[in-house]
């Protein structure tokens, strides 16, 4: 089974620019996750996607940032305009859809985002 | 969601058994205590999970008395790849909802 996937594994921007994060869950997972650390702090959770939609978005940030799950598979986040602050370890994590190990959450290896 | 509190660092060394304590006073009745580990440049791996007793897997075991307001992770005979971060939480049982994380145990195994 093909774990959760994200891309780009590291990505270097300016300030003021556009990126786009890639996900993809474990095949036949609903929940979708999306958490980030900043330098030095703890794992904070952005929000939760049911299939496509959005569960629990009470960790995004500010209106910079944009989460979608089109289709209910993969998922992609937006960070426009970038700034300074945003840079960290962007989770990704999937769980399964019921039953006892819903709880459980699987991770990508995250996205290293640098804004310079 | 019950606050946790544990370690900030351990260190042992290979071939030892490693116990990181973890306390969760203000667990529920619904509340299931599970452990994550990190190694860098990954994302967190869950390893276990249980409810009250003992519970063992391949990894770990851990061992939850009968209050429940503390939980063990033992890590038997570990090596030098067990060289991680270790995060204690206590989850809703088959909730899909977000996880909390803590700073975690860092948890250093020396040759």
């Amino acid at each position: 089974e093909a774990g959760v996937t994200q891309f780009p594994s590291h990505s270097v921007i300016e300030k003021g620019q556009t990126v786009t994060l890639r996900c993809d869950p474990i095949s036949g997972h609903d929940n979708l996750y999306w958490y980030r650390r900043v330098m030095g702090k703890e794992i904070k959770f952005l929000l939760h996607f049911v299939k496509e939609s959005k569960q629990d978005e009470s960790g995004m940030p500010n209106n910079r940032f944009l989460a979608e799950r089109t289709g209910g598979t993969y998922s992609t986040l937006k960070v426009q305009p970038a700034e300074l602050e945003d840079s960290g370890v962007y989770f990704c994590a999937s769980s399964h859809p019921g039953g006892a190990s819903k709880n459980i959450q699987y991770f990508g290896a995250g996205t290293r985002l640098s804004v310079l | 969601l019950a606050k946790t509190t544990q370690p900030i660092s351990m260190d042992s060394y290979e071939g030892q058994e490693v116990n990181i304590t973890c306390s969760h006073n203000n667990i529920a009745t619904n509340d299931y205590i599970t452990w994550y580990q990190q190694f860098p440049s990954q994302g967190p791996r869950f390893i276990i999970q249980g409810y009250k007793t003992k519970v063992t897997n391949e990894v770990a075991s851990l061992f939850i008395p009968a209050d429940r307001k503390s939980s063990t992770l033992s890590l038997p005979r570990v090596s030098l790849s067990d060289t991680a971060v270790y995060y204690c939480l206590v989850v809703l049982y088959s909730s899909a909802s977000k996880i909390i994380f803590g700073s975690g145990t860092r948890l250093s195994i020396r040759p």
